[in-house]
């Protein structure tokens, strides 16, 4: 049973166009979200987090937006750039981040020139 | 910066033979953890440490296992190595409790082929 759900494996965006990356969640005990980022033959980077006392949290050109009543997360980056094609994976943890993270399958995000 | 490092980046091994992932972090952090990735499915947990000589099994810890005798140094240790064992398998560490969400800070992975 996957409690963190990326239904879309792939997302092509022109640059300078926003990218909006999905995640949903089925545990309700979820309390922190992370999006991490993850170049070809390199581990994952942290990216950004949001938690569950906010709706909205924005780093630069990447804002994560939480809507806890339907168990959605959405991530935003604008202007999109080439450099941002990477695999995005989103994350959830309960109590307030003590317990283990939950991965989604990632998302591969395309920017083109 | 904290680095993670992992001591392969590509290793073809045999099956039935005993592999040993190893993995260094330089910046004191009390938690490890080794994650493999395959396509569609995700990064997924097999096993982590939040302390020298504690381990706990994650998600998918059959055929797997891990020593830390040392605070800096996680080893994955496939017993007898199968084809399914075939993946990309990552590294991972923080700092704090068990799984305090700071950042997790990631290894380059390696790339494990088992033929």
């Amino acid at each position: 049973d996957q409690q963190v759900k990326q239904n879309s494996p792939s997302l092509s965006v022109q640059e300078g166009r926003i990218s909006i990356l999905n995640c949903d969640y089925t545990n309700s005990m979820f309390d922190y979200f992370l999006w991490y980022k993850k170049y070809p033959a390199e581990g994952p980077t942290f990216l950004i987090s949001i938690s569950s006392i906010k709706d909205k949290n924005e780093d630069g050109r990447f804002t994560v937006f939480l809507n806890k009543s339907a168990k959605h997360l959405s991530l935003h980056i604008v202007p999109s750039q080439p450099g941002d094609s990477a695999v995005y994976f989103c994350a959830a943890s309960a109590q307030g981040g003590s317990e283990k993270l939950v991965f989604g399958k990632g998302m591969k995000l395309t920017v083109n020139p | 910066d904290v680095k993670v490092t992992q001591s392969s980046r590509y290793l073809v091994k045999r099956t039935g033979e005993k592999v040993f992932l190893e993995c260094v972090q330089d910046m004191d952090h009390e938690n490890m953890f080794w994650y493999r990735q395959d396509p569609g499915l995700g990064l997924r947990l097999i096993y982590f440490s939040y302390d020298v000589k504690m381990k706990e099994k994650g998600d998918i810890p059959e055929g797997y296992s891990v020593s830390r005798e040392k605070k800096e140094r996680f080893s994955l240790i496939l017993e007898s190595a199968s084809t399914n064992q075939t993946s990309m398998y990552l590294c991972a560490s923080t700092t704090g409790g068990p799984w305090d969400v700071t950042e997790a800070f990631f290894g380059q992975g390696t790339r494990l082929t088992v033929v």
